[in-house]
């Protein structure tokens, strides 16, 4: 089974910091990965997939790069609706099993 | 509207059965492979069970496997998770999500999600 590692865990910042959160997972993935944020009592909303590609609609102050076991989210500009808990996922073809990571809130400093 | 709209949640007691059920709309769910998702309160997302467009091709997660059962109805636009021999750590959020294809695409569109409790 494919695990995922995310870090910093938690994290505080501030509106208008630059803050990055990695991914790593347990053997390559390709390109098979995306990123989620949710807010408190809402399902989570697809940010990027295919480790780089913006989903619709999503601002383009967030980012995503990397391939095989190591991912970055990058949001560039922190804004006030940012501030939530952000998800990787693992989406290899064979087996379909979809791992998610375990999380990284950011919070305001 | 793209929509999916969960249903069937509750409380339960343990050992009990909970038949969940997404209902889909405003895109063509025929073509769509589908999947659930749960989340424990306070903890993160775990994937539970996948289902292909056709139904042929289904999988779970080891925590599940044997007691959970996906399935769809294309012709209702539905998809249904029966949950038998439910444990206390079953307790969670349930969120059904579409997969559209390629299936690096992700999970792109998810519903609001239905409570399940086991307990005494």
């Amino acid at each position: 089974d494919i695990q995922l590692t995310q870090s910093p865990s938690f994290l505080s910042a501030s509106v208008g910091d630059r803050v990055t959160i990695t991914c790593r997972a347990s053997q390559g993935i390709s390109s098979y990965l995306a990123w989620y944020q949710q807010k408190p009592g809402k399902a989570p909303k697809l940010l990027i997939y295919a480790a780089s590609t913006l989903q619709s609609g999503v601002p383009s102050r967030f980012s995503g790069s990397g391939s095989g076991t190591e991912f970055t989210l990058t949001i560039s500009s922190l804004q006030p609706e940012d501030f939530a808990t952000y998800y990787c996922q693992q989406l290899n073809s064979y087996p379909r099993e979809f791992t998610f990571g375990p999380g990284t809130k950011v919070d305001i400093k | 509207e793209v929509q999916l709209v969960e249903s069937g949640g509750g409380l339960v007691q343990p050992g009990g059965s909970l038949r969940l059920s997404c209902a889909a709309s405003g895109f063509t769910f025929s073509s769509y492979e589908m999947n659930w998702v749960r989340q424990a309160p306070g903890k993160g997302l775990e994937w539970v069970s996948y289902i292909s467009s056709s139904g042929s091709t289904i999988y779970y997660a080891d925590s599940v496997k044997g007691r959970f059962t996906i399935s769809r109805d294309n012709a209702k636009n539905s998809l249904y998770l029966q949950m038998n021999s439910l444990r206390a750590e079953d307790t969670a959020v349930y969120y059904c999500a579409r997969l559209p294809l390629p299936v690096s695409s992700a999970f792109d569109i998810w519903g609001q999600g239905t409570m399940v409790t086991v307990s005494s």
